[in-house]
């Protein structure tokens, strides 16, 4: 499968307990998003990379958030100090560069659950 | 920054009919409103997408309208399926890079057979 992957698939935590999240993107794609979809709403964005780069941060990604994309191909989002409020999906995109396209390609999504 | 907002939330029509779905954004250096459809868990994927320099565009049963005066965008479905039913999303893009989209809340489509 040559699509965005993202690991785990579902995610279950106490509150106060730290989490992270992966995603593969699609292997030529140098950026890579990050969104939240809560239920009946739509993605909102949290952050961007374009290769390792951080470009880009919302003011909804609050200090206990933090990405990273090391190398500029995998990112991973943690949440430390989860919150009930922080149960959503989390949903990632990659998009390329230099192409008449501007398609961001979304992963299946992690959903977290903060009991 | 980018505001997008989306009408109707809900949507109910005949099989056979057509559908449209209205979306308005309130930035306008915008130049490129994507539309997704998202089925019941399933990840959103792109269906037409349309850029600014362009007011119209057509792929088979769907359409988008781009209206940048009056800074909204709608979506056209006609000869509605009933593999049509899922979540609609339109998007605007913004941000301070002009990268990430802002999504409208949504429109659930249902098409009764």
């Amino acid at each position: 499968d040559t699509g965005v992957s993202q690991d785990p698939r579902h995610k279950i935590t106490k509150r106060g307990q730290n989490v992270t999240f992966r995603c593969d993107p699609i292997s030529e794609h140098n950026r890579l998003y990050w969104y939240r979809q809560t239920l009946g709403q739509g993605p909102e964005f949290l952050t961007y990379f374009q290769n390792e780069a951080q470009l880009e941060k919302s003011r909804l990604l609050s200090d206990r958030f933090s990405a990273e994309r090391p190398k500029g191909s995998f990112s991973t989002l943690e949440i430390q100090r989860t919150e009930q409020g922080d149960s959503a999906m989390y949903l990632c995109a990659s998009s390329k560069t230099g192409t008449a396209r501007t398609e961001q390609f979304f992963g299946p999504g992690t959903r977290l659950t903060v009991l | 920054g980018e505001n997008v907002e989306q009408h109707p939330s809900t949507l109910s029509v005949q099989e056979g009919d057509s559908a449209v779905i209205k979306c308005t954004y309130s930035d306008s250096a915008s130049n490129y409103f994507p539309w997704y459809k998202q089925e019941l868990g399933k990840r959103p994927q792109l269906i037409i997408d349309i850029r600014s320099n362009v007011g119209e565009k057509k792929d088979q049963r769907i359409a988008v309208t781009l209206n940048k005066t009056a800074k909204h965008f709608s979506l056209h479905i006609t000869e509605t399926q009933p593999e049509d039913s899922a979540v609609y999303f339109c998007a605007a893009r913004g941000g301070n890079y002009g990268q990430n989209f802002v999504f409208g809340p949504g429109t659930r489509l249902s098409v009764l057979p």
